[in-house]
């Protein structure tokens, strides 16, 4: 099984609303990661938890708060975001031995209004 | 750290032929490079993958070719069909040693490829 789960699979929210999203795998990986994507672009990085320890933040607005409950499990919750956070969020998972495959859930297409 | 650039930025090909999308890398450290697929609105899907001690590798109509002297790898279709169009990803990253970047994705901007039947 190399399948990765994201709920909602649509979200839309306003500037003033608090929302979460969800991941969840069950394939033992011990690396999971938070991306976001934009039209036609690369996933752009925004958080890696390292066996459920917060191992890369790269410089993300404090509006996204990330959460590593449990090795299968990984939420995003987000606050007060922008029009401009309005993109396509991605959670993927890894082995960080042996094996580094990286497999992306389906995502959650965010609209901030 | 890394930086790994892809050509072209758009590829069409007719059915049948042949596609080829080039990546370069620039982090000697890097030791695997996945390539993925990506349908419009789908996620990104992982079709193929190598790692630095092997020169190419295939999986039926898909291949991949590493110059690790060079520093480049390609991604080679054959027999190209419609459902190959999509946008293809190369990427880099080191699984040896520690540090917060182990394992890391470091992607291309993408191929937008287009097959025309």
């Amino acid at each position: 099984d190399t399948e990765v789960t994201q709920t909602p699979k649509h979200l839309v929210m306003g500037m003033t609303n608090k929302k979460s999203l969800k991941c969840e795998q069950h394939m033992g990986h011990r690396a999971m990661y938070w991306y976001k994507q934009k039209a036609k672009k690369p996933p752009e990085l925004m958080f890696v938890y390292s066996y459920e320890k917060l191992s890369i933040n790269e410089s993300v607005p404090s509006r996204f708060s990330p959460e590593c409950p449990n090795s299968s499990l990984l939420n995003l919750h987000l606050h007060a975001l922008q029009p401009e956070d309005s993109a396509l969020y991605l959670c993927a998972s890894s082995q960080l031995t042996r094996t580094y495959e990286q497999y992306f859930g389906p995502g959650t297409r965010l609209t901030v209004t | 750290g890394e930086n790994v650039e892809q050509h072209p930025s758009t590829l069409s090909v007719q059915e049948g032929d042949s596609a080829v999308i080039k990546c370069t890398y620039s982090d000697s450290a890097s030791n695997y490079f996945p390539w993925y697929k990506q349908e419009l609105g789908k996620r990104p899907q992982l079709i193929i993958d190598i790692r630095s001690n092997v020169g190419e590798k295939k999986d039926q109509r898909i291949a991949v070719t590493l110059n690790k002297t060079a520093k480049h790898f390609s991604l080679h279709i054959t027999e190209t069909q419609p459902e190959d169009s999509a946008v293809y990803f190369c990427a880099a990253s080191h699984t040896w040693g520690r540090g917060s970047t182990l394992g890391r994705l470091y992607f291309g901007r993408g191929t937008q490829l287009t097959v025309w039947p």
